[in-house]
């Protein structure tokens, strides 16, 4: 158990819709990632926070947003969703910016059908 | 082309060592890691290495890195049923960015 906390684990939902992903990261750690890994594009960094801000912006669709709250907890926002959004949805956390470890969770199973 | 390469399968019999290689591309990576993720699972931390760093070892892992030539491996000795799994290496870089390979599937045949 990394101690990082996905939730939901599986998520079906239809084309056009919009779904949250829930992150909470270790205890400790203000630095959030989220990651995207499909089949076809492998594992892709989406977007950074630490603290609450946002920090780097990696390969984020428009359509794609997050935020991370005075708790700590992150959430990914993707709507309009399309077939091609299916994936596995990664969060990871770090006590720091700078990422000597970094712990993911479990993963969230998007399906969009 | 990408910027971490790993080769995408491996198959050793159980009890023999395994050997996952890595090339990266950025000579500004501060940090490397492998990850193992088992089926339906997340990614879990194996172990990482700085780059001022030659080798690292724990327990049945051993992590060379050859910085000259930007290459990572990861050796596992004694390998074993429960090793199977999809092994992989990331860079870290620029301070805000973690780069990940393709995976390596390690299949142990018993």
């Amino acid at each position: 158990d990394s101690g990082v906390t996905q939730t939901p684990k599986h998520l079906i939902t239809a084309t056009g819709q919009r779904v949250t992903l829930r992150c909470s990261p270790r205890s400790g750690d203000l630095s959030v990632y989220w990651y995207q890994q499909s089949l076809d594009q492998g594992l892709q960094f989406l977007i950074q926070y630490y603290n609450g801000e946002e920090r780097a912006k990696g390969n984020i669709l428009e359509r794609f947003s997050a935020q991370q709250f005075p708790d700590l907890h992150s959430e990914l926002n993707l709507s309009s969703l399309e077939l091609g959004d299916s994936a596995l949805y990664f969060c990871a956390s770090s006590p720091r910016v700078g990422n000597t470890e970094a712990f993911f969770g479990q993963g969230t199973r998007l399906t969009v059908v | 082309g990408e910027d971490v390469e790993q080769s995408l399968f491996l198959s050793v019999r159980e009890g023999d060592s395994s050997v996952i290689n890595c090339t990266y591309t950025d000579s500004s990576s501060t940090y490397l890691y492998w990850y193992k993720q088992e089926p339906g699972a997340g990614l879990q931390l194996l172990t990482y290495i700085f780059s001022n760093m030659d080798m690292k070892q724990d327990q049945r892992l051993t992590v060379l890195l050859n910085k000259k030539d930007k290459h990572l491996s990861l050796r596992i000795a004694d390998t074993q049923t429960g090793d199977s799994a999809i092994y992989f290496c990331a860079d870290w870089y620029n301070n805000n960015d973690m780069r990940f390979g393709a995976g390596t599937r390690l299949t142990v045949k018993p």
